[in-house]
């Protein structure tokens, strides 16, 4: 089963709209990685939260990890082209050696 | 950031030929580079972890024998596909592990490289 599901698995928005990505994790992560990826290309990172509570932001995009630390939210104020891409949510686990885990992905496209 | 470089982009090979992949951390030393594959829309899956000077660790369900992987120096990681096959196409991305200030109240972040598209004829 995967360890990481990220919903919606696509999103299309109008230019200008919020949005907001879930990742849910099976069981308590230690850390929380955000990345963007345009497809067929590397990873770019975002954003990574380790403290349950914790609240990071960049720009327009906020990211947020519950006190559980089981479940992470990306909030993209005010769309615009340029948000449009794939997000991967990845998670270090307790023990895990640093490995990351990586969510199913949503790709997000943004309507002019 | 930090970052990473991997070459090739892009190879195409025939089958049976072996295709190297590098990976280089150009403006930081990594002591572990990750190696993922990733299927056409789909999530990145692990293969193995790189560390400097020892052998790698590999997931379970990758041959180790079909991928091989070498990391030399404190830059440079590679991933040899041996053998290639049609069903060995895919995305291949690089990951170097960038060290912060250590310890369980700092965790590392990951930088990855651009990836290499794979395609086995």
């Amino acid at each position: 089963s995967q360890e990481l599901e990220q919903s919606p698995q696509s999103l299309i928005v109008q230019e200008g709209k919020n949005l907001t990505i879930n990742c849910t994790s099976s069981k308590t992560l230690y850390g929380l990685y955000w990345y963007k990826q345009k497809y067929g290309e590397g990873l770019i990172f975002l954003m990574m939260l380790q403290k349950g509570g914790e609240e990071k932001s960049h720009e327009k995009i906020t990211a947020k990890l519950d006190e559980k630390k089981q479940q992470s939210s990306l909030h993209i104020t005010a769309s615009q082209p340029s948000h449009a891409g794939i997000y991967l949510c990845g998670a270090d686990f307790p023990g895990g050696g640093n490995k990351l885990t990586f969510g199913t992905g949503t790709q997000l496209k943004v309507e002019l | 950031g930090a970052v990473v470089s991997q070459h090739p982009s892009w190879v195409i090979c025939k089958s049976g030929t072996s295709v190297k992949i590098e990976c280089r951390s150009l403006d930081f030393q990594a002591t572990t580079m990750f190696w993922y594959r990733q299927f056409p829309k789909q999530s990145l899956m692990l293969m193995a972890t790189s560390n400097e000077g020892s052998k790698a660790t590999y997931e379970q369900g990758v041959e180790k024998d079909k991928f091989l992987i070498n990391h030399a120096s404190l830059t440079l990681s590679t991933l040899t596909v041996t053998s290639a096959h049609p069903e060995d196409s895919s995305f291949y991305i690089c990951s170097a592990r960038v060290l912060l200030a250590g310890g369980q109240e700092n965790p590392d972040i990951q930088y990855f490289g651009a990836g290499t598209r794979l395609s086995v004829l």
